[in-house]
């Protein structure tokens, strides 16, 4: 059965805090994902990677950096969080192209005070 | 610019009756087309997927939604609605497989006893 785990479900910081969120996936697949998701704004692409050490920018980057260090583990860094990225963070994962069927994880919501 | 707009942002439906969910794309040519779920406290999970293959595409727990060229649209159907079903749904388009994928903002699904 396909699995993405995600290392927290909830998550309280403090303004200025460096946040990890951890994401891993046990399907050997290619490409990752990290959205936030927002009342009435959906899901948003914060950054993705296509393989090992590789990384794009999604439509909202600033204020985030990624790293894939392994095939399996996609981590999302607040370099220093502040509070308007109070969230539900979302990762997923998919074989090959964009095109494929996205798996996602059950999200981890932080509140940054 | 690709994009996808979902209808209604909170859809009620009393338990039996009919569920129609909106979503009407903007593609320059003919897109991948997406319905997920995400029930509470959960990520999403794939309802069904429209690949070019056939116009009517069937999904799981009862859902299906109909691609209709003409009218830019791939509302989602089911006949008859449970509790069960009360969840948010996104649509989602992909144009090519180079293209991230878009999702709407969402629309959150109720059912009356």
């Amino acid at each position: 059965d396909v699995k993405v785990t995600q290392s927290s479900r909830y998550l309280v910081k403090r303004t200025g805090e460096k946040v990890f969120l951890e994401c891993v996936q046990d399907m050997d697949h290619e490409n990752m994902f990290w959205y936030r998701q927002d009342p009435g704004l959906g899901l948003r692409l914060i950054y993705f990677s296509y393989d090992v050490k590789m990384k794009e920018k999604g439509d909202i980057p600033e204020g985030y950096s990624v790293s894939r260090e392994k095939k399996e583990r996609f981590s999302l860094i607040l370099e220093s969080a502040s509070t308007n990225q109070t969230s539900m963070y979302l990762c997923a994962s998919s074989l090959g192209n964009h095109q494929e069927t996205q798996y996602f994880g059950p999200g981890t919501r932080l509140l940054v005070l | 610019a690709q994009s996808v707009t979902q209808l209604g942002s909170h859809v009620s439906v009393s338990e039996g009756a009919l569920v129609l969910l909106r979503c009407n794309y903007s593609s320059s040519v003919p897109p991948y087309l997406f319905w997920y779920v995400q029930y509470p406290n959960q990520g999403l999970q794939l309802l069904l997927k429209y690949t070019s293959a056939a116009t009517l595409v069937k999904g799981i727990n009862g859902f299906e939604a109909e691609f209709k060229k003409s009218e830019t649209s791939f509302h989602l159907t089911k006949p008859s609605a449970h509790m069960s079903d009360a969840a948010e749904y996104f649509c989602a388009v992909n144009p090519s497989s180079a293209s991230k994928i878009i999702f709407g903002s969402g629309t959150r699904l109720s059912i009356r006893p």
